[in-house]
């Protein structure tokens, strides 16, 4: 998984509580990338960011924010969770020779 | 905008058979097209691309894919499923700022 960890891996919130979900890489990779998978959609880019502190919104980024202060680290929060913010989370990054998108383990969460 | 499509949701083919899973795609440039994998569970894992070259590209696990840019298509295939194929599939474009747009998916069942 090119060295992409998240945490939590597992997460269980209530509506209207804030949740930051961290993902930290080892491969000094520049750009980073949050998803979101549900079924029936694939994977929907939420964020990016590349470089510190440099972000962009993806295609599906209402009710969420991401902040990047070190090159490893990439921070997405939900600022007031709903339940159609239940899903599974990825990040991945781009790097290497081939370009290539490596994906985290995931985060799964639950917002009742 | 980029898009790609993967017009079945399921493929089920037997051992040993030869295993298709197609996608089409929307470009406005030249397409950067990726297939990847996801068993259940975990993250998704890169399978193979095509940047540009030869239309046949070769990639992990036996895989390839052969793009058609007349059809706009880079179907994924295999000469002889195994059972440990059995997954979740993921075709995806890329833009010219990195970011990946994914097709639906199509689960992938190998029966024994």
């Amino acid at each position: 998984d090119a060295g992409i960890t998240q945490s939590p891996r597992h997460k269980v919130t209530e509506t209207g509580t804030p949740v930051t979900l961290r993902c930290h890489q080892t491969e000094n990779h520049r750009y980073m990338y949050w998803y979101r998978q549900d079924p029936g959609h694939g994977l929907r880019l939420i964020h990016y960011s590349y470089g510190v502190k440099d972000t962009d919104k993806g295609e599906v980024s209402d009710g969420y924010s991401v902040s990047r202060s070190k090159t490893e680290d990439f921070l997405l929060t939900l600022e007031s969770a709903t339940s159609s913010q239940t899903s599974v989370y990825f990040c991945a990054t781009l790097g290497g020779l081939q370009e290539t998108q490596y994906f985290g383990p995931g985060t799964r969460l639950l917002v009742l | 905008a980029q898009s790609v499509a993967q017009p079945e949701d399921q493929v089920n083919v037997a051992e040993g058979n030869p295993l298709t899973v197609k996608c089409t795609y929307s470009v406005s440039g030249n397409p950067y097209l990726f297939w990847y994998v996801q068993y259940p569970n975990r993250g998704l894992q890169f399978l193979l691309k095509y940047i540009t070259g030869d239309n046949l590209v070769k990639g992990s696990y036996g895989f390839e894919a052969e793009f058609n840019k007349s059809q706009t298509s880079f179907h994924l295939k295999k000469p002889s499923a195994l059972v440990s194929d059995s997954a979740l599939y993921f075709c995806a474009v890329r833009d010219n700022d990195y970011k990946l747009s994914f097709g639906a998916g199509t689960t992938v069942t190998v029966r024994a």
